[in-house]
């Protein structure tokens, strides 16, 4: 089994709610990862958490909050949003972290599609 | 930072054919990983290639890692209809944690 499973499917907000997403998968993995893609772009990194512990912030805004509350639940929390930050929010998951000569094949989930207004 | 560049951007073939992708970098990578992206869905890993000069077989999918590990290949043998969709790929162990990922190819079918 390879799903990682992400709710909601679609989210629309003003740019004055809080919203979050959600990312779960049951697969072991110790490494879980926040992507941001824009129409007909590739995904681009936005957070790395490794063993529960968020070790990469790729320069996101505050706006953007990552959480990673136990080893199989990955959540991004949503406030103030400008117009500009929708776009399809992907999670993905490794068996482990990057390591020295070591890499492991990342599966993602379906994504969520954000649409601020 | 790093870039991937992938080959082509597009390609309209029809069903039947036999399909090739490519990817180059100027850095060298531990691991190439080929996904497939269909639209308002996550990308699906297709294949991972390890070891430089790895040849690869998923199906009618062929992929190849690179004897200088800066590039790949993916070959589609008698493309079908549901092969229509946006192909990456990506590199890790550049020295980044996330994903380095090609500007995709996106294959569509003529009937």
């Amino acid at each position: 089994d390879t799903e990682v499973t992400q709710t909601p499917k679609h989210l629309v907000m003003g740019m004055t709610n809080k919203k979050s997403l959600k990312c779960e998968q049951h697969m072991g993995h110790r490494a879980m990862y926040w992507y941001k893609q824009k129409a007909k772009k590739p995904p681009e990194l936005m957070f790395v958490y490794s063993y529960e512990k968020l070790s990469i912030n790729e320069s996101v805004p505050s706006r953007f909050s990552p959480e990673c509350p136990n080893s199989s639940l990955l959540n991004l929390h949503l406030h103030a949003l400008q117009p500009e930050d929708s776009a399809l929010y992907l999670c993905a998951s490794s068996q482990a972290p990057q390591g020295a000569g070591i890499s492991y094949e990342q599966y993602f989930g379906p994504g969520t599609r954000l649409t601020v207004t | 930072g790093q870039q991937l560049n992938q080959s082509p951007q597009s390609m309209f073939i029809q069903e039947g054919e036999d399909v090739s992708m490519n990817c180059t970098s100027s850095s060298i990578f531990n691991t190439w990983l080929w996904y497939k992206q269909d639209p308002g869905e996550g990308p699906v890993l297709l294949i991972a290639l390890y070891k430089a000069g790895e040849l690869t077989s998923n199906g009618r999918l062929t992929a190849q890692f690179g004897i200088t590990r800066k590039d790949s290949f993916l070959n589609i043998s008698a493309s079908i209809p549901s092969d229509v969709g946006i192909y990456f790929c990506a590199g890790l162990g550049g020295g980044a944690d996330g994903l380095t990922f090609g500007k995709g190819t996106h294959l569509i079918i003529q009937p």
